[in-house]
């Protein structure tokens, strides 16, 4: 089955306390992508990846870190997490020029007290 | 600022009569549109989208219609059924350039359909 797999669900930490939230995809897509979702704001594009290697900042980066060393896998660093950083995230994934169609993961909930 | 806008947080209809939800965006650049869906604890899913080469696109109940001098489009649903409860979110994404793959996400919008 075609999907974008999200590890954990659900995960409370605490202030300072690194943290890695898993990306995977089974669909051979080069675009990677992470969101974060609040209240009242919709969904903000955190960093992406064009490919392999390749990856840069979206509208809302500071805090986080990624990285693409395989083309399936795409985690999201949080090197020293913060209350603000409290949201839902999601993960998602596409072809090059397929339109900006993208797959989404289930979503991970954190909480960071 | 937020560049795509749905001014209505939740939308209340009857099951059979037509659901209508609204975005607006103020980016000129914008050149494609698209509207997802949203279960509680699942990720967004692709429902319809649309090109700015056209004004309306349709997939069986739903039709996308765009209005590019207005920066304005809308998600019609007919007829609207229980199981189209969901958070409706619009999206905007210009073609290539640096900003290739990019969503800007609208605020999203709860549709209610009742029985």
């Amino acid at each position: 089955e075609a999907q974008v797999t999200q590890n954990p669900r659900y995960l409370i930490t605490v202030t300072g306390k690194k943290l890695t939230v898993t990306c995977s995809q089974n669909m051979n897509h080069e675009y990677m992508s992470w969101y974060r979702q609040d209240p009242g704001l919709g969904l903000r594009q955190i960093y992406y990846s064009m490919n392999v290697e390749v990856t840069d900042k979206g509208d809302v980066p500071e805090g986080y870190k990624v990285s693409r060393k395989e083309k399936r896998n795409f985690p999201l660093i949080l090197e020293s997490p913060s209350p603000n950083q409290t949201s839902l995230y999601f993960c998602a994934s596409s072809f090059v020029g397929a339109k900006n169609i993208q797959y989404f993961g289930a979503g991970t909930r954190l909480s960071v007290l | 600022d937020q560049q795509v806008k749905q001014n209505s947080p939740s939308l209340s209809v009857q099951e059979g009569r037509i659901s209508i939800l609204n975005c607006d965006y103020t980016n000129s650049m914008f050149d494609y549109f698209l509207w997802y869906k949203k279960y509680p604890a699942e990720g967004p899913t692709f429902l319809i989208s649309i090109s700015s080469i056209k004004d309306k696109n349709e997939d069986g109940r739903f039709t996308v219609f765009l209005n590019k001098s207005a920066k304005h489009l809308s998600l019609h649903i007919v007829p609207s059924q229980p199981g189209d409860s969901a958070v409706y979110f619009c999206a905007a994404s210009v073609k290539g350039g640096t900003s290739y793959g990019k969503l800007t996400f609208g605020q999203g919008t709860i549709l209610t359909v009742h029985p």
